[in-house]
C-alpha cells in the first residue's frame, strides 16, 4: 500500500537553529514527491517538487533533498516567520492509473526569537 | 484571479441540510482535486477530475457526497443531508497536467485554494 510518513510531527526549534524534516514514502513508481507549507487557516503553499533521487532544490532558507526512501527538507538559520505545518506528498503509484496525492500527517515546526 | 479560489470561505448549516461548495480553478489548469482537512488530521482525498476522463470517485466517503466539473473549470462539491461529522476543512486543488502513467512527468504540482470551513450544527 502507498504510504507517506513524516516526522517529527512537531518540532519547536530557537531562531537561528537548523534542523531537518523528514519524509517517508513507500509508493510503487514514483513520480515525484511535492514540499507544501500550510499556514493555520490557509490552503498548502507549494513549495518544492523532486523526481529522482539525488535531486536537490532551495528556497531561502529550505532545502530539499530525495532518496529512493525518504526525502529531507532542511531549513538553515530559521526565522520565526518559517513557523508553519510543512506537509509531503507522493501520487499514488504509477500502476495505478489515476494522479491522486498521498499526503503525510506534516511536521508542525515552530521557531522561536 | 491567479489563484484557485473557493466559496464560500466559511459555511454553517444545521444537520441534515444540503450544501455546495465551489471552486474555481487556475485558468487552464486540466486536473482538480477535492481533500477534506479534519482538526489535526492530514488531509483526506475526496475525488479527482482529468481533462474529459471520468472522475477518480474512490475517496468520497458515502453517498451522500458528490462532486461535478462544468466545462472542464469550475466545480462543485455537494454534500447532501450533511451530518455533523462531515466538518472539516475542504480544500480544492489544481494542477496544469498530469500523466496517469508519464514516465517524465512535470508541471504536476497541485495548487490549493483557502479551503471552505463547513460546521454542521
Amino acid at each position: 500500500e502507498d504510504q507517506v510518513t513524516q516526522s517529527p510531527e512537531a518540532l519547536r526549534l530557537q531562531e537561528g537553529e537548523s534542523s531537518s524534516l523528514n519524509c517517508s514514502y513507500t509508493v510503487s513508481g514514483l513520480r515525484g514527491l511535492f514540499w507544501y507549507r500550510q499556514d493555520p487557516g490557509k490552503g498548502p503553499e507549494f513549495l518544492f517538487t523532486l523526481y529522482s533521487a539525488g535531486e536537490e532544490k532551495e528556497k531561502e532558507r529550505l532545502k530539499a533533498t530525495l532518496t529512493k526512501k525518504e526525502s529531507f527538507l532542511h531549513i538553515t538559520a530559521p526565522k520565526p516567520e518559517d513557523s508553519a505545518t510543512y506537509l509531503c506528498a507522493v501520487p499514488e503509484g504509477a500502476t495505478s492509473g489515476t494522479y491522486k496525492y498521498i499526503f503525510g500527517t506534516g511536521t508542525r515546526l515552530k521557531v522561536l526569537a | 484571479g491567479a489563484g484557485v479560489s473557493q466559496s464560500p470561505s466559511n459555511k454553517v448549516t444545521e444537520k441534515g441540510k444540503d450544501v455546495e461548495l465551489r471552486c474555481d480553478p487556475i485558468s487552464g489548469h486540466t486536473a482538480l482535486y477535492w481533500y477534506r482537512q479534519s482538526l489535526g488530521q492530514g488531509l483526506e482525498f475526496l475525488i479527482y477530475f482529468q481533462g474529459n476522463s471520468a472522475p477518480d470517485k474512490s475517496g468520497l466517503p458515502s453517498d451522500r457526497f458528490s462532486a461535478e466539473r462544468t466545462g472542464g473549470s469550475v466545480s462543485t462539491l455537494t454534500i447532501q443531508r450533511t451530518q455533523q461529522e462531515d466538518s472539516a476543512v475542504y480544500l480544492c486543488a489544481s494542477s496544469l497536467s498530469v500523466s496517469p502513467r508519464g514516465v517524465n512527468p512535470s508541471n504536476t504540482e497541485a495548487f490549493f485554494g483557502q479551503g471552505t470551513r463547513l460546521t454542521v450544527v
